[in-house]
Order: C-alpha cells, then sequence, then structure tokens
C-alpha cells in the first residue's frame, strides 16, 4: 500500500521564480494538507484541500496556492520566490471518517538562491 | 504566538532508561493530541494519539499522559531504544469549521545512547 508520494524531492530555485510541487495522497484518503517546516522549526499549516477546494488556509501569502485533482492528488505553487521560502514542504493526507492519524510524505525540500 | 509548546529542544537518555518528552498547549479548544516522530530526511510518522477526555493512552512502549487542568501532555517511552533517537513532534487538533487543523509544537530531539 503506497503511502503518501511527493516530487520532485530537491529543487533550487531562484529568486523570484515560480515552483509547483506535487503530491499523491495515501490509498483511501481524500483530504490533503501542505505544510512549511523551515530548518529548527515544527510544520506550519499552509491550507487544507478536500473535494478539490481549499477548505482552510494557514497564515500564508496569497503566492502560495494550491490545487487538488479528481483523483486528490494536490499541487501547491509558489509564485514569486523568496529566499525565505526556503524550506521542507510535507504533504499530508488523511481520511474524512474519522481519522487523526494524518500520514506524511517525505517532503520536498526547496532551496531558493 | 505558539499554541504548543515543546519546551526543551533536546533531550539524551541511556538506553533503557525512560524517555519523558513534555508538551504544553493553551488553547482549551483542542480536542484531540498527537505525537509524531521525524527521522532526518523523512516525513513525520504518526505515533500514538489522545483523545482530551482521556488522561492516558498505552501503546507498547509508548504512553501519552494528559492533564487537562495544567494544560501538559508528556510522552513516555520505556525502555528507550538507540531506535528511538528522532525528533519528536507535539501536535493538538482542533475543529476549525468542518474540517481538522493540526497546531504543532517545535520538536524536541531526542538521542538515545548506547
Amino acid at each position: 500500500d503506497a503511502g503518501v508520494t511527493q516530487s520532485p524531492t530537491h529543487l533550487i530555485k531562484t529568486r523570484g521564480q515560480q515552483v509547483t510541487l506535487r503530491c499523491s495522497p495515501k490509498s483511501g484518503h481524500d483530504t490533503v494538507s501542505w505544510y512549511q517546516q523551515a530548518l529548527g522549526q515544527g510544520p506550519q499549516f499552509i491550507f487544507q484541500y478536500y473535494e478539490e477546494e481549499e477548505r482552510q488556509r494557514g497564515n500564508f501569502p496569497d503566492r502560495f496556492s494550491g490545487h487538488q485533482f479528481p483523483n486528490y492528488s494536490s499541487e501547491l505553487n509558489v509564485n514569486a520566490l523568496l529566499l525565505g521560502d526556503s524550506a521542507l514542504y510535507l504533504c499530508a493526507s488523511s481520511g474524512t471518517v474519522t481519522n487523526y492519524g494524518y500520514t506524511f510524505g517525505s517532503g520536498t525540500r526547496l532551496t531558493v538562491v | 504566538d505558539q499554541q504548543v509548546k515543546q519546551n526543551s529542544p533536546s533531550l539524551s537518555v541511556q538506553e533503557g532508561r525512560i524517555s519523558i518528552l513534555n508538551c504544553d498547549y493553551t488553547n482549551s479548544m483542542f480536542d484531540y493530541f498527537l505525537w509524531y516522530k521525524k527521522y532526518p530526511a523523512e516525513g513525520p510518522t504518526f505515533l500514538i494519539s489522545i483523545s482530551s477526555i482521556k488522561d492516558k493512552n498505552e501503546d507498547g512502549r509508548f504512553t501519552v499522559f494528559l492533564n487537562k487542568s495544567a494544560k501538559h501532555l508528556s510522552l513516555h517511552i520505556v525502555p528507550s531504544q538507540p531506535g528511538d533517537s528522532a525528533v519528536y513532534f507535539c501536535a493538538a487538533s482542533i475543529n476549525a469549521g468542518n474540517n481538522r487543523k493540526l497546531i504543532w509544537g517545535l520538536g524536541t530531539s531526542l538521542a538515545v545512547n548506547p
């Protein structure tokens, strides 16, 4: 049973560029949440998608946007990259039937130079 | 404002002894608490959870204790093993409209020495 898969694993971008990160949820899960984890910090909630809609959003600017597809996979897009966007981006999936145990992917390490 | 606090950034224990990781929270609306374990270059892995209506949950070597009046929870690992060396995150779950949201602590790095 495949868990949560994220791609790419590592990425280097230049300031001002745009980036798209991808996530495939665990089989049977229909809700996808995205987190940003800076070095030495806990994961910070970016947003959550369910039924192809953004259901909840954390304290992140509009440069951060996302999408969920009919197969429940999701993309995280970041525009006008800043050096401070360098972080590990984690995707977590969960099911709508009470499942407090989110399943996380291994993350995408984004470095902005 | 950090609603979930793990005040010890690191902890070192001897193999076979007890590891106690602590977590404090400020929001009384949290109704579920979770512990995650994270190895380098991997995503967090769910470890154990506890509902706010309970005060203890045990799963093998791992036990989580919740003290609602003190807004404090702790994770006990007995006996500690070298493979337990990882960063441990405490997370609190809250009902946010028609979905749930996790609020995370900053993590405690546990080193179990052979």
